[in-house]
């Protein structure tokens, strides 16, 4: 079974302050993806990564695959309290798997006014 | 836009009942997935189907069955409920060769 270890498990911070949440595995993944969760809703997709060493951004977040395709990150620049959720990294192994993703812990992200 | 409806925001079941949770996508999406989220684990994938009448086994499949008799309907039963189903039950569907899933709102399922 892949595993995917997602860190920190909380941040708060404060409003316009960076930071960066971590998530690695020792299996190698097809594609990585990044999802944001709010309370009382499903996550939904922020971003697909699928080359080893790609960078994505969108608006002030910024995701990174490993050049390994084994681990990613997930860097938010001058955060706001409307970035405030749950994030989820989650690994599709490719081939005959139907899609299957492995999720990650994810991490709670609290960011105060 | 995809959407994935849940029919029960909220449930409430008494400890051995039989639960049956429903989930229904609107764009012909082949793959379906049910996953319970629980603090500080996730999600945990319970079962998933990737065609009609098939099903496969996710990570924890124990305690749980599954039905898809229709493409766009993926139910979950839990057979006999135990207080440890106390979860978050979140559904999902992709397209057959794709991988980024669609969500739906959640079932929030206490087993008392």
């Amino acid at each position: 079974t892949q595993l995917l270890e997602q860190s920190p498990q909380f941040l708060s911070i404060q409003e316009g302050e960076n930071l960066t949440v971590y998530c690695n595995s020792s299996s190698v993944f097809s594609s990585l993806q990044w999802y944001r969760q709010e309370p009382g809703e499903g996550p939904v997709l922020l971003v697909t990564v699928v080359t080893g060493g790609e960078v994505k951004k969108l608006k002030r977040l910024t995701f990174q695959f490993g050049d390994a395709r084994k681990d990613s990150s997930l860097h938010i620049t001058a955060a706001q309290p409307g970035d405030t959720g749950l994030y989820l990294c989650a690994g599709n192994a490719g081939g005959t798997s139907y899609g299957k993703l492995t999720f990650g812990q994810g991490t709670i992200l609290t960011v105060h006014p | 836009d995809v959407k994935v409806t849940q029919s029960s925001r909220y449930l409430v079941k008494r400890t051995g009942e039989k639960v049956f949770l429903e989930c229904v996508q609107d764009m012909d999406h082949e793959n379906m997935f049910w996953y319970r989220q629980d603090p500080g684990l996730g999600l945990r994938l319970i079962y998933f189907s990737y065609d009609v009448k098939m099903k496969e086994k996710g990570d924890i499949p124990e305690g749980y069955s599954v039905s898809r008799e229709k493409k766009e309907r993926f139910s979950l039963i839990l057979e006999s409920a135990s207080t440890n189903q106390t979860s978050m039950y979140l559904c999902a569907s992709s397209w057959g060769g794709a991988n980024i899933q669609y969500f739906g709102a959640g079932t929030r399922l206490s087993v008392l």
